[in-house]
This record gives C-alpha cells, structure tokens and sequence, in this order.
C-alpha cells in the first residue's frame, strides 16, 4: 500500500541555519505531494504542494522538489527562523479516480533555538 | 472568509459514554474529511464525504463510529461506548471538488477518555 516515510525527529536548529527534511514515499502512479506544518496549539495548515515528477513547491521560504526517480519531496529553507519551530508532515494523494484521502508520514517535529 | 471550526476542541469523557462532535468546513468546500491523530504520528484517515454522500470508509472506523452530513455542509462524528483507545486528536478538513483537492484542516477536538 501507499506510504510516507520521514527522517525521524527532533530536530534542532540554530537560528539562520539551513533545513532539509527528508521524506521518501511509496505509492503506485503518479500521487501529488504535500508538506504540512502544525505550529503548537494549532491545526495543520498547508505549507506546499507539488502534482507531478520535478515540479517544485515553495512558500514561506521553504521548497520541495517531486523527485519521481527518487520517490522523494524533501523540503528546504535556507535560513531557519525561531517561528519555524513546528511539527512538519509530509503526506500524498493517490492519482486516479476516487483516491482523496491524505496519506501522513509521521511528522518531524523542528526546534529552532536563538 | 473563514477557517474550518470544530466544536468541542476538548473533550473529558467516561469509558463508555457517547460522544459527538461538530465540524464546519469552509463554506463553498463540498468535500469534508475526518482524520484521527495519535500522540507522535501523523493523521489517519477515517472517512470522507462529497455533499452529503458518505464515499469511504476507513477500516479504522469501527462500528461504534458514525458520522454524518446531512445538508452537506456541517458534519458530525459520532463515538458510542467509547473505549480508552478511543483517546486521539480528532480532525476535520475539507477541500474543493477540484484537483489537486488541498484540503484545509480545522483546529480538531482533544478527545480524553478516562
């Protein structure tokens, strides 16, 4: 079946420091990828997104590139801040017909200290 | 325009009581999901609903479990004879009838059952 693998936390970071989270995945076709962030307290808001093989997603200075050789979206910034201190998740969608529900990884949970 | 709610966001029950919470998508959103979060994992898919069509069941969701959407807009999530199992994060999402179908998730309901 489909499933989301990510590096396993915590992670810690000094301020400005660079972040790579990796995730891999295993899934039939061609699913759209997602990174979630949940900030403490908080509901999982939508970070980025990609829908096909070398598409790159971005926001909020963070960046994932869908590598379909690799069955990787591993997500980057280039400076980390202290309000990045979060839990991520990387999760997918099935292509094809009927396929809605989000597969999770099991999230890395990311401390940036000062 | 706002978020997707849920009601209670914390829920102290007694094993075996029922319980029953409320989610309030975004209002134009016609597709409405059901996720189930444990301590350190990442979301697990309950079931999922176009307008007021109930269109996937995960296994996940044992009898005891219903949920409902009768006018497709506001759903219910319905635990009988709750277990201490049953102790999760419990979260709603929703999303357009349109692809890639991101879907936006509420705040969720802390559920304890003691």
């Amino acid at each position: 079946g489909d499933s989301v693998t990510q590096m396993e936390g915590p992670v810690t970071l000094s301020e400005e420091a660079f972040l790579t989270i990796n995730c891999t995945y295993t899934a039939t076709g061609y699913p759209s990828l997602f990174w979630y962030v949940q900030y403490p307290g908080e509901g999982l808001q939508l970070l980025l997104k990609a829908t096909k093989a070398d598409d790159k997603g971005s926001n909020k200075g963070f960046e994932a590139t869908y590598r379909k050789e690799t069955t990787s979206f591993h997500l980057e910034k280039g400076s980390v801040q202290v309000s990045d201190s979060a839990v991520y998740f990387c999760a997918l969608r099935l292509s094809g017909a009927g396929s809605y529900q989000l597969t999770f990884g099991k999230g890395t949970k990311l401390s940036v200290i000062p | 325009d706002t978020g997707v709610s849920q009601n209670p966001r914390h829920k102290i029950t007694k094993r075996g009581q029922n319980v029953t919470f409320r989610c309030d998508p975004i209002s134009e959103h016609n597709r409405l999901y059901w996720y189930r979060q444990t301590l350190g994992q990442g979301p697990e898919f309950l079931t999922y609903f176009q307008n007021e069509a109930q269109l996937e069941k995960s296994r996940l969701l044992s009898d005891r479990f219903s949920a409902e959407r009768p006018k497709g807009s506001f759903s219910t999530l319905e635990i009988q004879r709750t277990e201490q199992g049953d102790s999760a994060m419990y979260l709603c999402a929703s999303s357009l009838d349109l692809y890639p179908y991101e879907q936006y998730f509420g705040p969720g309901t802390r559920l304890t059952v003691t």
